[in-house]
């Protein structure tokens, strides 16, 4: 089975609304890494955080171990936030396991 | 600049030709991988070399080949072409493989193949 879900699918905001982003993964945690994906395809890494509480800007990564569970929390999003969102689980040799991602479409 | 530099930026190949990737990263990482996106699939790990060595391969087919003449280049031959080889390939590096955040990956905005 899959081994790292994402959840929503895809969400639509408001410009200045909060989102909450989930992933939650089945197997054992060595990393946990958010990446962007620009709609053009390119991907930026955002976190590394394989457990607690991370910040960058608007960002908030939090990863709770024993729950399997890693989110991805923007506060008073813009449209230029606008794109996927891959959280991706680590493994040995750091192969990472990618989940299917989170669709974020903000409006003006 | 771009620190990972992926040629070329789209490709169109015909059944059964071969396609060489270009992938080259300039941010002194030890450790390149190669990663496919298909529409219908998440992200997919290939291959991870370490100092130019095969870490891991997690691709089922010979037909994809990768190549490290430098430590900074990971090239990913692909021969005998099947539509179905039709994606995005990402190239990426990170500073080591030692599970921790020098695990970070940098990701190159990927070569977008179509197989006809």
């Amino acid at each position: 089975g899959q081994q790292v879900q994402q959840s929503p699918a895809s969400l639509v905001l408001q410009e200045g609304e909060n989102a909450e982003l989930q992933c939650n993964f089945s197997t054992s945690l060595n990393s946990m890494q958010w990446f962007y994906q620009r709609p053009g395809g390119s991907l930026v890494s955002l976190f590394y955080n394989p457990s607690g509480t991370k910040h960058s800007g608007r960002l908030t990564s939090t990863t709770v171990i024993k729950e399997r569970r890693s989110s991805l929390h923007i506060s008073s999003s813009q449209t230029t936030d606008s794109g996927t969102y891959l959280c991706a689980l680590g493994g040995s040799n750091a192969k990472l396991t990618f989940g299917k991602g989170t669709k974020l479409s903000v409006k003006s | 600049d771009p620190k990972i530099i992926q040629k070329p930026k789209y490709l169109v190949a015909v059944t059964g030709s071969e396609k060489i990737l270009i992938c080259e990263q300039y941010l002194g990482h030890n450790a390149m991988y190669w990663y496919r996106q298909s529409a219908k699939k998440p992200l997919e790990f290939m291959f991870s070399y370490s100092y130019q060595k095969l870490m891991d391969n997690q691709t089922a087919s010979s037909r994809f080949q990768p190549q490290s003449s430098k430590k900074n280049h990971l090239d990913l031959q692909i021969t005998a072409l099947k539509p179905d080889d039709s994606a995005t390939y990402f190239c990426a590096s990170s500073q080591g493989l030692g599970g921790t955040s020098a695990e970070t990956l940098y990701f190159g905005s990927g070569t977008r193949l179509t197989v006809l």
